[in-house]
C-alpha cells in the first residue's frame, strides 16, 4: 500500500519568503507527527495532531512555524518569513502504533 | 537536554561481521525503543522495536538487546553486508503515539 508521501520534495526559498510544505499520511492513520532533521542529526520533534486536533506543539521553534491538519487526513506545515537556520529537512510520521515516515523535503533558505 | 544518546558516531564493518549501536537513556518512563534506518535522501523507515518488559528481540540479522537497569539498548546487525551500510538512529517514547526522542544517529560503514 501507500506510505506517507510529502511534497513538494526539495524547496528552495529567499530569506524572508513564506514556504508551505505538505504531508499526505497513510490513510487510517489517526496519528500525524512533524520532524525537524538538520544535516548529520537525528529528527527532532515540532507537533502532533490526532485526527484534526493539534494536540502537542512545544517542539515548534518559533511562532513563524504553523501547522494545520484541517479534515483529519493532508496536514500543511507553513513557515513564515523563513530564516536561514530554518534550512533542514522536515519529515512528516503516521501512525496507529508506530511511526511511519514520509521521505521528507529539503528546504533551503538563501 | 539530550533524552537519548547514542554511540558511535560512525562505525566501519567488515562483510559478514557485526556492528553494535548502543543508546542510552534517562527517563524511565520511556516504554518504547524503536531502531531506524535512514538511506541517503530518504525518510527513516522501521527496522524493529522494543518495550522494556523484554531484554531481548530478534528480527532476522537485527537483535535488539534491552538492558532496563542500566537504562540502555543497543542493536547488533549480524552478518553485516554493504547493503546495510546506512544510519541507524535510536529512538524513546512515553507510549506508543507519543513523539519520539531520537539519538544522534550512528552512520554504518560495511566495507566488502
Amino acid at each position: 500500500g501507500a506510505g506517507v508521501s510529502q511534497s513538494p520534495r526539495y524547496k528552495v526559498a529567499k530569506r524572508g519568503q513564506d514556504v508551505a510544505l505538505r504531508c499526505d499520511p497513510i490513510s487510517g492513520h489517526v496519528s500525524l507527527f512533524w520532524y525537524q532533521q538538520a544535516l548529520g542529526q537525528g529528527p527532532e520533534f515540532l507537533t502532533y495532531f490526532q485526527n484534526e486536533a493539534q494536540l502537542d506543539k512545544s517542539g515548534l521553534p518559533s511562532d513563524r512555524f504553523f501547522a494545520e491538519r484541517p479534515e483529519g487526513s493532508v496536514s500543511t506545515l507553513k513557515i513564515q518569513r523563513t530564516q536561514q537556520e530554518d534550512s533542514a529537512v522536515y519529515l512528516c510520521a503516521s501512525s496507529l502504533e508506530t511511526q511511519y515516515f514520509g521521505p521528507g523535503t529539503r528546504l533551503l533558505v538563501l | 537536554q539530550q533524552q537519548v544518546k547514542q554511540s558511535p558516531q560512525s562505525l566501519i564493518v567488515q562483510k559478514g561481521g557485526i556492528s553494535i549501536i548502543n543508546c542510552a537513556y534517562e527517563n524511565t518512563a520511556f516504554d518504547y525503543f524503536p531502531w531506524y534506518q535512514q538511506f541517503p535522501g530518504k525518510g527513516p523507515a522501521l527496522l524493529i522495536a522494543i518495550r522494556p518488559d523484554v531484554s531481548e528481540k530478534k528480527e532476522g540479522r537485527f537483535t535488539i538487546s534491552f538492558n532496563k537497569s542500566a537504562k540502555q539498548f543497543s542493536l547488533h546487525i549480524m552478518d553485516s553486508q554493504p547493503g546495510d551500510s546506512a544510519t541507524y538512529f535510536c529512538a524513546a517514547s512515553l507510549r506508543t503515539g507519543n513523539q519520539f526522542y531520537f539519538g544522534t544517529g550512528t552512520s554504518l560503514t560495511v566495507i566488502p
